[in-house]
């Protein structure tokens, strides 16, 4: 089941800071998080594990609550380079770790960074 | 090397051609993964490969055909695509199966006429 992502768009200037949130209906094993810029792959941010540890990558961290099944991405001070897409992915609890389920991703948060 | 690396990066092809799309990674990874993008929308999961075994995605048509001649191959065989299939194909591998980070490739851009 896709996980549900809000913000759907934000415009920022450059130095504010955002969340992005992520939440799912299932329980959840893991959290990941990617940034896609137009015309490009996908980029790995961070996986965040059942636990409700919290990461930390240079000015971007991210939370998990695995009792709410939801996760937020924090982005401080943010830099023009950060504009893009973020896409949350998430892994279900129960998923069969020797199947096809995967991750599936959220519909994206568009993020815009104005000089 | 880090890198999940596709050809062609472009693709146009008629309703009635065969052509495939290939994905190469040389990271030593046991899981390899196609994904398919439109424009605007989220990643969605065609097939999985673990140890060079295929776990099927049962809503995958037919016409899209998966290969994985080695542990560092993984091909994508179209025939018979309609217009709607035109989308960015998206290669990744990680280490294991559903475990850690996924590398993307750049991916192939096919517009089907």
């Amino acid at each position: 089941q896709q996980p549900v992502q809000s913000p759907q768009a934000v415009i920022l200037r450059e130095g504010e800071d955002a969340v992005i949130n992520c939440s799912s209906s299932k329980a959840l094993y893991s959290v990941h998080w990617y940034r896609q810029k137009h015309g490009e792959a996908p980029v790995f941010l961070m996986i965040l594990l059942k636990g409700g540890e919290q990461k930390g990558h240079e000015k971007i961290s991210a939370s998990f609550n695995e009792k709410k099944q939801q996760s937020s991405l924090y982005l401080t001070a943010s830099q023009l380079s950060y504009s893009g897409t973020y896409f949350c992915g998430t892994e279900p609890e129960t998923v069969d770790r020797g199947g096809a389920d995967g991750l599936t991703f959220g519909k994206g948060t568009h993020l815009i960074i104005q000089p | 090397d880090t890198e999940v690396t596709q050809t062609p990066k472009h693709l146009v092809m008629g309703m009635t051609n065969k052509k495939s799309l290939k994905c190469e990674q040389h990271m030593g990874h046991r899981a390899m993964y196609w994904y398919k993008q439109k424009a605007k929308k989220p990643p969605e999961l065609m097939f999985v490969y673990s140890y060079e075994k295929l776990s099927i995605n049962e809503s995958v048509p037919s016409r899209f055909s998966p290969e994985c001649p080695n542990s560092s191959l993984l091909n994508l065989h179209l025939h018979a695509l309609q217009p709607e299939d035109s989308a960015l194909y998206l290669c990744a591998s990680s280490q294991e199966l559903n475990t850690g980070e996924l590398f993307f490739g750049e991916g192939s851009r096919l517009t089907v006429l």
